[in-house]
């Protein structure tokens, strides 16, 4: 089966450069999360995308913004990259069956993209 | 961490024990989700228990949910050294627009 795909897989940059990171969930799923995991913590909700629509901002600062588009694949673009914002980024998605009612959804996670600042 | 406590922060045990990790949370929920990582890898959702259910299984997986108390318990039986991981919960709570909220995850070694 189909799952939930990220690009790259690794990524160096260094301090105040830009940042793409891709994710294609698996089809039909109609919602994107984003994740973010610094070394040794849990992962901490960035934002999600909800039929193209963001849904929910979590804890993402301004430098980075995020979309979805038509295919449905999403993109997280950071700025002025820090060296703090080094950690694992997941992507994952999610088929919810109806906005305002009981979400009850796993969600499948893509193997991530592991982003160092130097 | 966003959500709450997981204890213990790690498990070290040997191969055919039985393992038991707790969590427990802040919110009201539609769902508690536990998820496994491997090192440096994506999680992998193991089992979903609804606010309204008291226990599920899979497999060898048993895991419990106390709403009154806020906390769940995943119990792994019988565990082998692939089961060697890092375990989180995760709450779906409501009007949250399905996002999962995680606990800080326990390290489990199980040793052969």
């Amino acid at each position: 089966a189909a799952g939930v795909i990220q690009s790259p897989r690794h990524l160096i940059k260094e301090k105040r450069e830009t940042a793409t990171l891709k994710c294609y969930p698996i089809p039909r799923h109609d919602t994107v999360y984003w994740y973010q995991q610094g070394p040794g913590q849990d992962p901490q909700f960035l934002i999600s995308f909800y039929e193209k629509m963001q849904s929910d901002k979590g804890s993402i600062p301004d430098r980075f913004s995020a979309q979805q588009f038509s295919d449905y694949h999403s993109e997280l673009n950071m700025s002025s990259l820090e060296l703090g914002d080094s950690a694992l980024y997941f992507c994952a998605s999610s088929l919810v069956s109806s906005r305002g009612g009981l979400y009850n959804s796993p969600l499948h996670f893509g193997n991530g993209t592991r982003l160092t600042v130097t | 961490s966003q959500q709450g406590e997981e204890d213990p922060q790690a498990l070290s045990i040997q191969e055919g024990e039985n393992a038991t990790m707790n969590c427990s949370y802040k919110t009201s929920i539609n769902n508690l989700q536990w998820y496994r990582q491997n090192s440096g890898r994506g999680l992998v959702h193991l089992i979903l228990i609804r606010s309204n259910e008291r226990e599920k299984h899979s497999g060898r997986l048993r895991v419990t949910l106390d709403t009154s108390k806020k906390s769940s318990s995943l119990l792994i039986t019988a565990s082998r050294a692939a089961d060697t991981a890092s375990y989180f919960c995760a709450t779906d709570a409501y009007n949250q627009g399905g996002k999962l909220i995680f606990g800080q995850g326990t390290e489990l070694s199980v040793k052969p």
